[in-house]
């Protein structure tokens, strides 16, 4: 079965620091992993996925994660955070090969906040 | 470019009723997905559809269903209502069933009361 786990449900940064968020997977085959965001009463936007091409992927607004197959390890990360990054995110995996790449099973979420 | 459009936004049921909600996807999308957000269970797949043909299902009670039409538009309905069913029902498109990239409506908020 596959599944992830989000270290930390809420973190907090300063303004202009790193933004750091943690995620670990489980998969018995290759899986796809993405990060999600969700902003107050909105739905969820895609950040950035992978699958299985190149381990750094990046994505829009300045974020980034590494794939780290030994570590079984997605971390999202941004090197400098920004008040409009206060959010929600979610650590998202798929097993296309399995249960389809559109059945996404979600970590529970980490709540951003930027302090300014 | 209009994104996935879900109606009703809030509503309001009673415990043994019905709801039927409806999502319409992003143009040229042939893939609809539906998740449940609760506080306490976070984000749970409901149910793919893509063709018209239901693709994959998560591990939900039979009270909860689905459609799709030709036109790619979607439905869910959960039947005999129940407390726990309160939750916010996200749909999400997507041009195909293989890439995981999923465009979220802004979700359909139940309460039951």
């Amino acid at each position: 079965a596959q599944s992830v786990t989000q270290l930390g449900s809420h973190v907090s940064v300063s303004e202009g620091a790193l933004v750091l968020l943690r995620c670990n997977y489980s998969s018995s085959v290759p899986p796809y992993l993405f990060w999600y965001v969700q902003y107050p009463n909105q739905g969820l936007q895609l950040l950035l996925k992978y699958t299985s091409a190149a381990t750094l992927v990046k994505g829009i607004n300045g974020f980034e994660a590494e794939f780290k197959k030994s570590e079984t390890s997605f971390h999202l990360t941004k090197p400098s955070a920004h008040m409009s990054d206060a959010a929600e995110y979610f650590c998202a995996v798929s097993v296309p090969a399995q249960t389809g790449a559109n059945n996404l099973f979600f970590g529970t979420g980490t709540r951003l906040t930027v302090i300014p | 470019k209009a994104g996935v459009t879900q109606t009703p936004r809030y509503l309001i049921k009673t415990r043994g009723q019905q709801v039927t909600l409806s999502c319409s996807p992003i143009s040229g999308h042939r893939s609809v997905s539906w998740y449940q957000q609760t506080p306490g269970q976070g984000l749970q797949f409901l149910f793919e559809y893509f063709s018209e043909t239901q693709r994959n299902k998560g591990n939900f009670p039979g009270r909860f269903s689905g459609r799709q039409f030709s036109n790619s538009r979607s439905e869910m309905n959960v039947s005999t209502l129940e407390l726990g069913d309160s939750a916010l029902y996200l749909c999400a498109s997507s041009r195909t069933t293989n890439t995981g990239e999923l465009f979220f409506g802004e979700g359909s908020r139940l309460t039951v009361l």
